[in-house]
């Protein structure tokens, strides 16, 4: 099976700067990638996704890198908003269907 | 588009009752998953339909969870008796693809606390 698991639960960042939220996958044959954000009482949302024969995709204001050496992921955001402010999750999938998500990160951006 | 949509937004249910959470899928969705969130968990997969079929139930707790899709817009997740170590946030989603590998798209959830 696949897990996933984040490297870190909290992160806090100042309005303006740039957040970085890593991500570690066991799974070598995961081939899909996904970064959600979930807002309080709120779905996880889709931010960016990435397939494994890519390394680095762009967004707005998004960017998420795929190191499958290493198997690392990680999701940037450039001049973090406090609309940022949310619970991050990365999610692998292998095979069909089934995502495996990690813990998420909360990230917390002071004014 | 209304997106995935989920009712109850909130369900406060007493132990033993049956609880039925709703979910319809975006329009041409074709999959459905149904996901369990607890702060214990995280996000856990429950059962998957491709075209109203459910493929994998091996998620389902137990045979206290029963889920269905009688038609392409509808699915319900039915618990009885409930528990309250069934409280959690329960999650719709549907996709395009069978394989999911268009990034799902979530619903808003139901909240159930089992009292």
């Amino acid at each position: 099976g696949e897990s996933v698991g984040l490297h870190l639960p909290t992160l806090s960042v100042q309005e303006g700067d740039n957040s970085i939220i890593n991500c570690a996958y066991s799974n070598s044959a995961s081939d899909y990638f996904i970064w959600y954000k979930q807002e309080s009482g709120k779905g996880p949302q889709f931010i960016i996704d990435i397939r494994s024969n890519m390394d680095k995709r762009q967004g707005q204001r998004v960017t998420v890198l795929l190191n499958k050496t290493v198997k690392h992921l990680s999701l940037q955001i450039a001049a973090t908003q406090p609309g940022d402010s949310a619970v991050y999750f990365c999610a692998a999938l292998s095979g069909d269907y089934k995502l495996s998500f990690g813990a998420g990160t909360t990230v917390t951006v002071r004014a | 588009d209304a997106g995935v949509i989920q009712s109850p937004r909130h369900e406060v249910t007493e132990m033993g009752q049956e609880v039925t959470l709703r979910c319809k899928p975006i329009s041409g969705h074709n999959s459905l998953f149904w996901y369990r969130q607890t702060m214990m968990r995280g996000l856990e997969l429950l059962i998957y339909f491709n075209n109203n079929v459910p493929i994998d139930d091996s998620g389902m707790p137990e045979d206290r969870f029963s889920a269905k899709m009688p038609n392409a817009s509808f699915s319900t997740l039915k618990i009885q008796p409930s528990e309250p170590r069934d409280s959690a946030v329960y999650f719709c989603a549907s996709s395009t693809e069978r394989q999911g590998r268009d990034g799902y798209t979530f619903g808003s959830g139901t909240r159930l606390t089992v009292v």
